[in-house]
């Protein structure tokens, strides 16, 4: 499809388990970020990769959390011995243009961690 | 502090009615806004840029008052298809590249 694709879109792990999230943006589009939303809450930002320069990892909330994107295009985020609070969706967007303030999402992936 | 602060609302309208929703921010030097829309269970979506001036699109216009710090979003002749959460959207000067959302706004129009 044209759009961003995420995968899971469902993920239940256990507790001190570690987890994998996929985005593949939007083909030609060089931002790349990951979001989280828990229940009610607004977007959280974690961590935005732009074309070949320095991640902003500023968001990432421990150091358990690390992301990367291969070839400037499919990015990975790990979350590794996941805790309950991490449980929340993970949205991933790109935008082929961040100064018109259009960063397109995909549908997320929704993580419960028990 | 939050970078940016909305009512959660919800705002319960009829059909037809105009709503307004307010969203104040923290950073003066913000310099970009923008509103995105999210419909239950699904990802958001920009709905429009706010231009200094204010703008209009349709049904929907959004201002901007740097002086206090808040940027608004007005929906006339709401209809049904409206209902949503509106999230305001905030892009620091110092970093054009990172976008702050706010919590949301829900509105809810009813028949």
């Amino acid at each position: 499809g044209a759009g961003v694709s995420q995968s899971p879109s469902n993920k239940v792990t256990e507790k001190g388990k570690d987890v994998e999230l996929r985005c593949d943006p939007i083909s030609g589009h060089t931002a790349l970020y990951w979001y989280r939303q828990s229940l009610g809450q607004g977007l959280e930002f974690l961590i935005y990769f732009q074309g070949n320069s320095a991640p902003d990892k500023s968001g990432l909330p421990s150091d358990r959390f690390s992301a990367e994107r291969t070839g400037g295009s499919v990015s990975t985020l790990t979350i590794q011995r996941t805790q309950q609070e991490d449980s929340a969706v993970y949205l991933c967007a790109s935008s082929g243009d961040p100064a018109s303030g259009e960063l397109f999402f995909g549908e997320g992936s929704r993580l419960t961690v028990l | 502090r939050k970078e940016v602060e909305q009512d959660p609302g919800p705002f319960n309208v009829p059909e037809g009615a105009t709503v307004a929703f307010n969203c104040t921010y923290s950073n003066s030097a913000s310099q970009s806004f923008f509103w995105y829309r999210q419909d239950c269970r699904k990802e958001p979506k920009l709905l429009m840029s706010v231009y200094s001036s204010g703008n209009e699109d349709g049904r929907f216009t959004a201002q901007l008052n740097r002086a206090s710090q808040y940027i608004s979003l007005l929906i006339r002749d709401s209809k049904l298809s409206d209902s949503a959460t509106y999230l305001c959207v905030v892009n620091p000067r110092y970093n054009f590249n990172k976008f702050y959302f706010g919590s949301g706004t829900k509105l809810n129009v009813k028949p």
